[in-house]
């Protein structure tokens, strides 16, 4: 089956630092890896999307990496606030229907 | 653009009785709607996949008679949570696609508690 990572169920960072969560996959590559954020109750809100032939994506204060050697895209937030806390999901698409498999998330909590 | 929205957002019903949940997209036609369930600090599980007009496609392990998903329009996709126990409490969440775009616009979710 097609897996999808996130080993760091937690991260905490202070204010103004720039956070890097990671989400692994097993398999082959997926044709495009997404990044959502969820708030507590809430439904997901879409972030990015990389597909596997890009190496990086960038918006705003988001960066995405999609590395198929090391079978990994990191997700980073340069200048961290504390309004950056929630829950990111690392997801992986390409296959019938456009169905994504998410990950099990990294709680990201930013403090002053 | 691309509001999904849900409705109720919150259930509290009796062993046994059945329950619907309604996934809207506002200001898009959805190609396809899916419907998720996400138990506390886990993540989203994909239950089906929804197409207007069409049947749903369940996911293994998902039963589609306890499960039961009508797409009657391009905007409206609804479950039923039929015969409900404790264990279908959950965080239940729809999503939407448009034209080919892969991105999925997400509802704000239905909790469900079942008594």
């Amino acid at each position: 089956s097609q897996k999808i990572e996130q080993n760091s169920e937690a991260l905490n960072i202070q204010e103004g630092k720039t956070a890097t969560l990671t989400c692994n996959y097993t398999n082959y590559s997926p044709a495009y890896l997404q990044w959502y954020r969820q708030d507590p109750g809430r439904g997901p809100v879409f972030l990015l999307l990389i597909r596997e032939n890009e190496k990086e994506k960038r918006k705003e204060r988001l960066k995405v990496t999609f590395d198929t050697t090391l079978k990994q895209s990191l997700f980073h937030i340069t200048a961290s606030q504390p309004a950056d806390s929630a829950t990111y999901l690392c997801a992986r698409g390409g296959g019938t229907a456009s169905k994504l498999t998410f990950g099990t998330g990294t709680r990201l909590q930013v403090t002053l | 653009g691309a509001v999904v929205s849900q409705h109720p957002s919150w259930v509290i019903c009796k062993s046994g009785t059945s329950v619907k949940i309604e996934c809207r997209s506002l200001d898009f036609q959805a190609t396809t709607m899916f419907w998720y369930r996400q138990f506390p600090k886990q993540s989203l599980m994909l239950m089906a996949t929804s197409n207007e007009g069409s049947k749903a496609t369940y996911e293994q392990g998902v039963e589609k008679d306890k499960f039961l998903i009508n797409h009657a329009s391009l905007t409206l996709s609804t479950l039923t949570v039929t015969s409900a126990h404790p264990e279908d409490s959950s965080f239940y969440i729809c999503s939407a696609t448009r034209d080919s775009i892969n991105e999925q616009f997400f509802g704000p979710g239905t909790r469900l508690t079942v008594l």
